[in-house]
């Protein structure tokens, strides 16, 4: 089975700088897709970016960008310019090619310091 | 932009009682899910329906749940006899179909259902 690791359950950041949540998985599959999802005190769920296995290419949307390391089973999101209203909990998700469940980490909380 | 929505936004309950928790998925979608988030822990993974079926559910799933789309717009979660432990986030999410029949897509996730069970 497969299984999905977020080392970091807080981080901070100040306004306007970089951070980076990290992310790490194991599965023996080759195909397969990763996500991060984001949950804001509303606690909905909204896709930030998603990534397939099979593409070398990281993965950017606008401030959101990630490093997908394939061999080292690492999945990171950066965030660039935080913003307040980036405060929420990060949950990284892992999906297999073909297999529709998402399994979720246990997620990272994001605090911004203003 | 179409997006999942889930109704009631929050259900009180007494333990042993029947819940419905109603979803209306994204028009054009075919894939449809349940994941519940006890709270302050991660989200798991219920149960997934294509073609009026399930196709798969997880260990969490038993016989005091079931998932039905009763028409074309609505699909629902079922809880026979709640528990306490069934207190939670109960989210409904959806996907579309890609060409070649696989179903990985990106799922979208409705608000939420917030049950409590007393």
């Amino acid at each position: 089975a497969q299984t999905v690791t977020q080392s970091q359950p807080e981080m901070s950041v100040q306004e306007a700088e970089t951070v980076t949540l990290s992310c790490t998985y194991d599965t023996s599959e080759s195909d397969y897709y990763l996500f991060w999802y984001k949950q804001p005190p509303s606690r909905q769920m909204i896709l930030v970016i998603r990534q397939e296995a099979y593409k070398q290419q990281n993965a950017t949307e606008n401030r959101f960008s990630v490093n997908f390391q394939k061999a080292a089973k690492s999945f990171s999101l950066k965030i660039s310019d935080s913003q307040l209203g980036d405060a929420a909990m990060y949950f990284c998700a892992y999906s297999s090619f073909g297999n529709e469940k998402l399994t979720f980490g246990t997620g990272t909380r994001l605090t911004i310091i203003p | 932009e179409p997006e999942v929505t889930q109704t009631p936004s929050h259900q009180v309950t007494q333990m042993g009682q029947e819940v419905i928790l109603r979803c209306v998925p994204i028009s054009n979608h075919l894939y449809f899910y349940w994941y519940r988030q006890i709270l302050g822990q991660k989200v798991e993974f219920l149960v997934s329906f294509y073609n009026n079926e399930i196709s798969e559910k997880s260990e969490i799933f038993d016989d005091q749940f079931s998932v039905e789309r009763p028409d074309g717009s609505n699909f629902t979660l079922k809880i026979r006899s709640t528990k306490l432990e069934d207190s939670a986030m109960y989210f409904c999410a959806s996907s579309f179909r890609l060409a070649g029949g696989s179903s990985t897509d990106t799922q979208y996730f409705g608000p939420g259902t917030r049950l409590t069970v007393l």
